[in-house]
């Protein structure tokens, strides 16, 4: 069975910093995955979503995430945060059977 | 206008009622989706309608149902509300003829408290 793990609940990064968010896949098959983000008191917008087109992928918000099949990552990154930044953000597989499986989600905040 | 809509926004209810969630898309996409989210545990899947003729139970159907009026309307009822079902709950939609992976919009939400 598919699915996703996400690493770390929390993550505080200040203002100008790297942002660096960890989601790990388990898949028998190649995988279709996404980031979608949450802002406070909205419903979830995709981020990026990895085709097989090309292993770094970007995205909307100056987001990138990269796959890598041998670790089994797609984590998602931000060279610099900017306090609107701040929100949920959630890794997420396609299973295939045109569900989406999401993992268990990571708030961001953003120290000025 | 959103492209998805959800009515109410927030509600209190006590154990024991029913009562009902509805979803309004316009996005014209065939496939819709009814989810839970509780802190932690991320997004899970309760109802899936891929057309008005196709329903599937998701991961956590059990005390839940669904009707698909239209194409567009999607409602989620709890037959009989008990204080675990407190949780806030998204309706998304998907075109499957995007191509896969089909990208999920969601509306903005319903915070559902069951007293």
């Amino acid at each position: 069975a598919q699915s996703v793990t996400q690493l770390g609940s929390h993550v505080s990064v200040s203002e100008g910093a790297l942002v660096l968010l960890r989601c790990n896949y388990s898949s028998s098959v190649p995988p279709y995955l996404f980031w979608y983000v949450q802002y406070p008191n909205q419903g979830l917008q995709l981020l990026l979503k990895y085709t097989s087109a090309a292993t770094l992928v970007k995205g909307i918000n100056g987001f990138e995430a990269e796959f890598k099949k041998s670790e089994t990552s797609f984590h998602l990154t931000k060279p610099s945060a900017h306090m609107s930044d701040a929100a949920e953000y959630f890794c997420a597989v396609d299973t295939g059977g045109f569900k989406t499986i999401f993992g268990a989600g990571t708030r961001l905040f953003v120290k000025a | 206008d959103a492209d998805v809509t959800q009515t109410p926004r927030n509600r209190i209810t006590k154990t024991g009622k029913r009562i009902m969630l509805e979803c309004s898309q316009t996005k014209g996409h065939d496939r819709m989706y009814w989810y839970r989210q509780d802190p932690g545990l991320g997004l899970r899947l309760i109802y899936y309608s891929f057309d008005v003729k196709d329903i599937n139970k998701g991961e956590i159907s059990d005390g839940y149902s669904v009707s698909r009026q239209a194409q567009a309307k999607f409602s989620l009822s709890l037959e009989s509300a008990i204080p675990n079902q407190t949780a806030l709950y998204f309706c998304a939609t998907s075109d499957p003829g995007s191509g896969r992976p089909e990208t999920q919009y969601f509306g903005p939400g319903t915070r559902l408290l069951v007293l």
